[in-house]
């Protein structure tokens, strides 16, 4: 089936590091969607992008769609204690469907 | 709007036993899924509603799975009877279309079977 490959599966950085995750797949997506989960607690949407080579920022949060429509890069940064939780990419291919998850990538920062 | 509400938040419950797990999407979302999150699999899909129809269900694990929406606010994942291997935490989230919408989850239910 259709797969995101979401990397590195974890990190752990000192605060006020700078943080970098990506997401690829051998399929080509219409859309990519970025969401945390903070522990306990459901994925909550961060950033969508709809456009390869899009740049969108959200804050101290800056995510891009590949030129290639193949991949998707997520960057924190001046990371904070908050950030903490699990960052998942999804994946949209065509104009409607399921998205498609990628399995996280967990972010642990110490102050 | 307070979001997806699922209920409840956490169970434990022993092998063999029923287990009824609930949703309430956001209303005017005509889509509702339900997701299982483990260590091993993260998100996996197991089905999801169209105005309050099953569209797909091939994520549902086995027969001992069923999911129901008998109205546009409310649906439940049951499983009878439960298993060790069905721990994990559930999702419901909810959605306006299946498009670039992006999902609305709700907190999830932790489930733990002993």
């Amino acid at each position: 089936g259709q797969q995101l490959n979401q990397s590195p599966q974890s990190m752990f950085i000192q605060e006020g590091e700078d943080v970098s995750m990506n997401c690829t797949s051998s399929s080509i997506f219409n859309t990519w969607l970025w969401y945390k989960q903070d522990p306990g607690e459901g994925p909550v949407l961060l950033i969508a992008l709809y456009k390869a080579g899009e740049l969108t920022s959200n804050g101290r949060l800056t995510a891009q769609f590949g030129i290639t429509r193949k991949d998707s890069f997520l960057n924190i940064s001046a990371s904070i204690p908050s950030d903490v939780g699990i960052y998942f990419c999804a994946g949209l291919r065509g104009s409607q469907g399921n998205l498609i998850f990628g399995k996280g990538t967990k972010l642990s920062v110490k102050p | 709007d307070a979001g997806v509400i699922q209920s409840p938040r956490h169970e434990v419950t022993e092998m063999g036993q029923e287990v009824t797990l609930r949703c309430k999407p956001i209303s005017g979302h005509d889509y509702l899924f339900w997701y299982r999150q483990t260590m091993m699999r993260g998100l996996e899909l197991l089905i999801y509603f169209n105005n309050n129809v099953p569209i797909d269900d091939s994520g549902m694990p086995e027969d001992r799975f069923s999911a129901k929406m008998p109205n546009a606010s409310f649906s439940t994942l049951k499983i009878q009877p439960s298993e060790p291997r069905d721990s994990a935490v559930y999702f419901c989230a909810s959605s306006p279309g299946l498009g670039p919408y992006g999902y609305t989850f709700g907190s999830g239910t932790r489930l733990t079977v002993v």
